[in-house]
């Protein structure tokens, strides 16, 4: 079964310093992997993806994102934080070991930036 | 660019009414998936689309069901409703429904059963 974890429930950062949200994953074969963010009452929006190749990704708003296989990682980073990324992130994983496109996700954790 | 639309936003219903969700993907994508987020917990699948077919299933109700129709938008019906069932409900898009692609998401539906 494909599962994913988030060991944090909350990040606490300062404005201006690295942060560092992590997920690890299990899944049978290669995974895709994905990284959502949901601030208050509104939808999840789309982050980054790990498809293969480079294991680290880049995406949306300054975050990148590293794969390990051997530790079945993937930290989202971001060398600066904002107060404007207070949100709740949540990872996500999709096997491709013949099913469909849905996503799991992992628990999310709340990051908290302060100025 | 266009986005996911979710209708209503909010909705309150009492135990044992219905209800109807609908979803309006983003042009040209022909895959939703709804997705069931009770309060402070993660996203859960609960079922999806593709080209009109459902493709997958996974925790949804049997008083849950849910139909694509030739628009690529999709409806999610919730009958004999229960408390339990208040949680924010997600439509998510996607182009195909192939593993890799992204699945862009709708705002949500509120749904509060009394």
């Amino acid at each position: 079964a494909q599962s994913v974890a988030q060991p944090e429930d909350q990040v606490n950062v300062a404005e201006g310093n690295p942060l560092t949200v992590k997920c690890t994953y299990s899944v049978s074969g290669n995974p895709y992997l994905f990284w959502y963010v949901q601030y208050p009452n509104r939808g999840l929006q789309f982050l980054l993806k790990y498809i293969t190749g480079d294991n680290l990704v880049k995406g949306s708003y300054g975050f990148e994102a590293e794969f390990n296989k051997s530790q079945t990682s993937f930290h989202l980073k971001k060398p600066s934080a904002l107060v404007s990324d207070s949100a709740l992130y949540f990872c996500a994983v999709r096997g491709i070991s013949g099913n469909t496109g849905k996503l799991i996700f992992g628990q999310g954790t709340t990051l908290q930036v302060k100025p | 660019a266009a986005g996911v639309i979710q209708s209503p936003r909010h909705l309150i219903k009492e135990k044992r009414e219905t209800a109807t969700l609908k979803c309006y993907p983003i042009p040209r994508h022909d895959t939703v998936y709804w997705y069931q987020q009770g309060p402070g917990q993660d996203p859960q699948f609960l079922i999806s689309f593709y080209e009109k077919m459902q493709s997958d299933k996974g925790s949804i109700p049997d008083r849950f069901s849910a139909q694509q129709f030739s628009d690529y938008h999709s409806e999610l019906n919730m009958s004999s409703l229960e408390l339990g069932d208040s949680a924010l409900y997600f439509c998510a898009s996607s182009l195909s429904d192939i593993p890799y692609n992204e699945q862009f998401f709708g705002p949500g539906t509120r749904l509060t059963v009394l």
